[in-house]
């Protein structure tokens, strides 16, 4: 089945500072590719997506490219802040299914 | 507003005491699923539904039971819960056949003493 792997951290990060995670996926065909995060004591909140190869999320200043050539999926972002700090997750959808299959999550704690 | 509800939000237990976690949606989805969330190892998903009285187990669904008598409605039962299921669950919900608007619940934190 489809599969992604995640940069774990955590990271640590001054403000200002550029961020990259690292996703990378295995998956049949082109799904659609998400990243979602999790900010302190909440629930997972969609961040950005992607849903066919070369097209790019963007969204809060965060960026991410979908290369089918590399199948990665990177987070970017290039001046982070303090209100940055949470968990983020790469996702994508399980063959075809409603289910998505998560990778394990990177803290990021970004300091002032 | 759009939103997916769970309660409680916190819980302490001990083992072998049954509980139920609610969970709601308001936006007329058919697909509700229960995630775990467990660090190292991401979320996984413990049981779904694609609509009322249809559910399946999901990736780790042992200890673990559901119904879905209405739409709106996905309880999560833990029968005899025990220490590893110490954990954060998230109740998801999404419309049958889309993955991009999958909507999470803030969470249940549990802990089994």
């Amino acid at each position: 089945g489809n599969s992604v792997t995640q940069m774990e951290g955590p990271v640590t990060l001054s403000e200002e500072a550029f961020l990259t995670i690292n996703c990378t996926y295995t998956a049949t065909g082109y799904p659609s590719l998400f990243w979602y995060v999790q900010y302190p004591g909440e629930g997972l909140q969609l961040l950005l997506k992607a849903t066919k190869a070369d097209d790019k999320g963007s969204n809060k200043g965060f960026e991410a490219t979908y290369r089918k050539e590399t199948t990665s999926f990177h987070l970017e972002k290039g001046s982070v802040q303090v209100s940055d700090s949470a968990v983020y997750f790469c996702a994508l959808p399980q063959g075809g299914s409603e289910k998505l299959v998560f990778g394990k999550g990177t803290k990021l704690t970004v300091n002032p | 507003e759009a939103q997916v509800t769970q309660n409680p939000r916190y819980l302490i237990t001990v083992t072998g005491k049954k509980l139920t976690v609610t969970c709601s949606q308001n936006m007329n989805h058919e697909y509700m699923s229960w995630y775990r969330q467990d660090p190292g190892l991401g979320l996984r998903q413990i049981y779904y539904s694609m609509n009322v009285e249809v559910t399946d187990k999901g990736d780790v669904p042992e200890g673990y039971k559901v119904s879905r008598k209405e739409k709106r409605n996905f309880p999560l039962i833990l029968e005899s819960p025990s220490p590893n299921q110490t954990s954060l669950y998230f109740c998801a919900s999404t419309p049958r056949g889309r993955t991009d608007t999958q909507y999470f619940g803030p969470g249940t934190r549990l802990t089994v003493l």
